[in-house]
Order: C-alpha cells, then structure tokens, then sequence
C-alpha cells in the first residue's frame, strides 16, 4: 500500500513564525504536490517537485517556498506565517512514468495561525 | 485554463438510495482520478479512470473522455459514505469542486 504521511495533523502558529510542513512517502514517486484547501475555494496547487531539488510553481505560490533534498521527503515552508494562510494543507505523490499516474494523498494538517 | 464541474454540488439521501455524480471538463483531460474526502479531511483514492468503465463493490465509474466528462454510481448507499466526492483531472491537476453527499439513516 501506498503511503503517504505528514508531520503533524494539527498545528498552531504565531503571526510571523517559519512555518515547516513535511511530508513524506515510501512508494518511491518522483513526484510530489502540496495543496491547500479551503472552504469554498476547493483545493488548489501551491507547489509540486518533479524530482530531487525540481520544483514548479502552482497556482498560487505566494508566500511559500518548497524544499525536495531526497525523493522521499517533500517540505513545504511558510518564511512569515501570516493569519491567511490558516487553512487545510494536503500533500500528495505519483509516479512520473508507467500505466497509472494515479495521485495519493497524507492525511492532512490543519494549520492555524493566530 | 481548463474547467471543472461538479454536479449536484449538495446531495442528500436515504440509507439504501443509488445516486449519480457528475464531473465535467472545459477541455481534454487525462489521468482522471475520483477521491471522497472523509470527515476527517482525509482524500481517499476511489478510481483512477482516463477512460471506459470500472466497478468496486458498490461504487462504479465510467469517463467519456471524448466528450469531457465522468459519471461516478453508488448504490445502495451507506451512512459512510457521506463526504465530499472530488474528480480530478491529473494532468493540470484541476479539482472540480466537490459535491458534498450526505446520507441519513
């Protein structure tokens, strides 16, 4: 079974703060995505890494910044934790190549910034 | 860039009804892929379905891809599959909007 986890399921920040959300995945995928999603808005890509040290902007990737030292372990950072960016923040993976480019998600972590 | 529709956006129904879900897209899609999120926010993988049909249990798929959209079936519905039901089109990686399914017992 494919697996996909992330550090933590629910974190509170201060305004402000560096913000580190890790997530990581043992099915070996090249690629890996991070989303937030928010009531009304669905979910939408900030950030996705095609390999170790590539990444790609998403749709909206302002205020985040990603780090992918090892295929495994995808980082997603927030430099100056600001109140909008309270939200649900899901991160996923799948293969590049073969018969299925079939996505899988973590869990999950709820962020509040206060 | 490329849109994606869901129907019914909100969907309430009894223990033991079947029901449809629709997902339509602007363009081409490929790579499509159904999710149901649980009540703890958790995206779970239903099917991945570029094309044709596929059956699991009591859930179904099928996507047209020659005319952009996607039909999810569930029969005989359960308490547990209340949620919200997501396509995707993987390709962009577009969500559509969700269609938000409850079921009473």
């Amino acid at each position: 079974d494919v697996k996909v986890t992330q550090s933590s399921r629910y974190l509170v920040k201060r305004t402000g703060e560096k913000v580190f959300l890790e997530c990581v995945q043992d099915m070996d995928h090249e690629n890996m995505f991070w989303y937030r999603q928010d009531p009304g808005l669905g979910l939408r890509l900030i950030y996705f890494s095609y390999d170790v040290k590539m990444k790609e902007k998403g749709d909206i990737p302002e205020g985040y910044s990603v780090s992918r030292e090892k295929k495994e372990r995808f980082s997603l950072i927030l430099e100056s934790a600001s109140t909008n960016q309270t939200s649900m923040y899901l991160c996923a993976s799948r293969a590049r190549d073969g018969s299925s480019y079939e996505q899988y998600f973590g869990p999950g972590t709820r962020l509040t910034v206060t | 860039g490329i849109q994606v529709e869901q129907s019914p956006p909100d969907l309430i129904l009894q223990e033991g009804a079947n029901s449809t879900l629709r997902c339509n897209f602007s363009d081409s899609v490929n790579n499509l892929q159904w999710f149901h999120q649980n009540p703890w926010g958790q995206l779970i993988n239903l099917f991945y379905i570029p094309s044709g049909t596929k059956q699991n249990g009591r859930l179904s798929a099928t996507t047209v891809a020659t005319e952009r959209y996607s039909l999810l079936y569930i029969s005989s519905s359960q308490t547990t599959d209340s949620g919200v039901y997501f396509c995707v089109g993987t390709y962009k990686y577009i969500f559509g909007t969700g269609t938000r399914l409850k079921v009473l017992a």
